[in-house]
């Protein structure tokens, strides 16, 4: 079964970084586009950045553009977050899920990893 | 970038009724890339409906999804205890957005 396990979430100074892994396990990753998503404490969920599945494009929301950068690791079937100048505001749950898909949607999510900025 | 706007912000049901959650878009959404989702508490979002009307791997056929251009609806004929939850939508005609969500709690 598909399954997506996030790791690497924590607590981290204002400016500080972090760099968030998602290993992915039950199909052939190489195959998949992935994606990050956040969702800040009580409130709904953002789009973050997408890989294509060979790793060769990636596109990120504005909010992240040039502090946040994406990759994989078809190897390893792995998927990383590395996050760069974090603010408060980036304080939320990350998941990692597969896709878009053929309509855009995603279709598997891992459980999530909690990424705090704070003081 | 596209906005979606869902309504109502809650909707108090009772188990066996039917619940009718909207999804308008600030532009259409062409092809109808518009998925829903269900997230409960501590858990992730899940995959409900793909394409506006196609139910994902595993959903029940009490779900159903419509519409099509800027206006899309989610239906769940009669509410089950485990449907209680918030439902998103998601579009994908160009940079990815979700709505704000609705939640549908019990009366």
């Amino acid at each position: 079964q598909v399954q997506l396990v996030e790791s690497g979430g924590g607590l981290v100074k204002p400016g500080g970084s972090l760099r968030l892994s998602c290993a992915a396990s039950g199909f052939t990753f190489s195959d998949y586009y992935m994606t990050w998503i956040r969702q800040a404490p009580g409130k709904g969920l953002e789009w973050i950045s997408y890989i294509t599945s060979s790793g060769s494009t990636i596109y990120s929301a504005d909010s992240v553009k040039g502090r946040f950068t994406i990759s994989r690791d078809n190897a390893k079937n792995s998927l990383f977050l590395q996050m760069n100048s974090l603010r408060a505001e980036d304080t939320a749950v990350y998941y990692c899920a597969r896709g878009p898909a053929d309509f855009g949607d995603y279709d598997y999510w891992g459980q999530g990893t909690l990424v705090t900025v704070s003081s | 970038e596209i906005v979606l706007t869902q309504s109502p912000g809650t909707l108090s049901l009772s188990p066996g009724e039917r619940a009718t959650l909207s999804c308008r878009a600030s532009q259409s959404v062409s092809s109808g890339f518009l998925a829903w989702y269900q997230q409960k508490p501590g858990q992730a979002p899940r995959l409900l409906i793909y394409g506006a009307s196609s139910r994902a791997t595993g959903i029940p056929d009490r779900f159903s999804g419509s519409g099509s251009g800027t206006d899309f609806t989610l239906t769940i004929s009669r509410l089950e205890p485990e449907d209680f939850a918030v439902y998103y939508c998601q579009q994908y005609r160009s940079s990815p957005t979700f709505g704000p969500g609705t939640k549908v709690d019990i009366k």
